[in-house]
């Protein structure tokens, strides 16, 4: 069952910061972040494991709650570069292979000059 | 080093037609994998194979067959394309089969009439 992103688009400023939200109905043991320009092919950002901290990628962080099965993608002081659509992936299987991962239906993130 | 390519990069079909979708990588990757992208849905993933000589179905496998012809190459058949099997079609790579990050090739942009 595919993880569930909110908001849906998301239109901001250069050096606004941004939220993105992916949650799951099922237990999660890794979320993995992905952002596709358009056109282009998805890029991996980074990936939460159960019980492993926060990652980053330059201004762009996530968190992972557990409890709540939800993972969250901050992007702080968004550049120009940022815009693109962004997924978060969940493994298919409850034991949390990374071989299979199902996507959300994406953010669109819009940065304006 | 050119990643994940695909071929072919745009394809028209008619309703009952056979193709195979080409991708390739050299980055000496243990895993492969064949998504399905459509508008709203995000990335769905149709087979994997996590080492040379396996395969694995996915999420959506129906109406789809895959061949790991060795460790570079890995296609994507349809025997019978459907109107609903129109879709963007991406391939992508992996390390090893405990790997997070997947590579992604350019994608086939397939039109089904």
């Amino acid at each position: 069952q595919q993880p569930v992103q909110s908001p849906q688009a998301v239109i901001l400023r250069e050096g606004e910061d941004a939220v993105i939200n992916c949650s799951s109905s099922k237990a999660l043991y890794s979320v993995h972040w992905y952002r596709q320009k358009h056109g282009e092919a998805p890029v991996f950002l980074m990936i939460l494991l159960k019980g492993g901290e926060q990652k980053g990628h330059d201004k762009i962080s996530a968190s992972f709650n557990e409890k709540k099965q939800q993972s969250s993608l901050y992007l702080t002081a968004s550049q120009l570069s940022y815009s693109g659509t962004y997924f978060c992936g969940t493994p298919l299987l409850a034991a949390g292979s990374a071989r299979q991962l199902t996507f959300g239906s994406g953010t669109q993130l819009t940065v304006l000059p | 080093n050119a990643g994940v390519t695909q071929t072919p990069k745009f394809q028209v079909l008619k309703t009952g037609q056979s193709m195979t979708l080409q991708c390739a990588q050299d980055m000496n990757h243990n895993s492969m994998y064949w998504y399905r992208q459509d508008p709203g849905m995000g990335l769905r993933l149709i087979y994997y194979s996590a080492s040379e000589g396996t395969t694995d179905k996915g999420e959506v496998p129906n109406g789809y067959n895959v061949s790991r012809l060795n460790k570079r190459e890995f296609s994507l058949r349809l025997e019978s394309a459907a109107p609903s099997q129109t879709s963007v079609y991406f391939c992508a790579s992996s390390p090893r089969h405990d790997s997070y990050e997947q590579y992604f090739g350019p994608g086939t942009r397939l039109t089904v009439t």
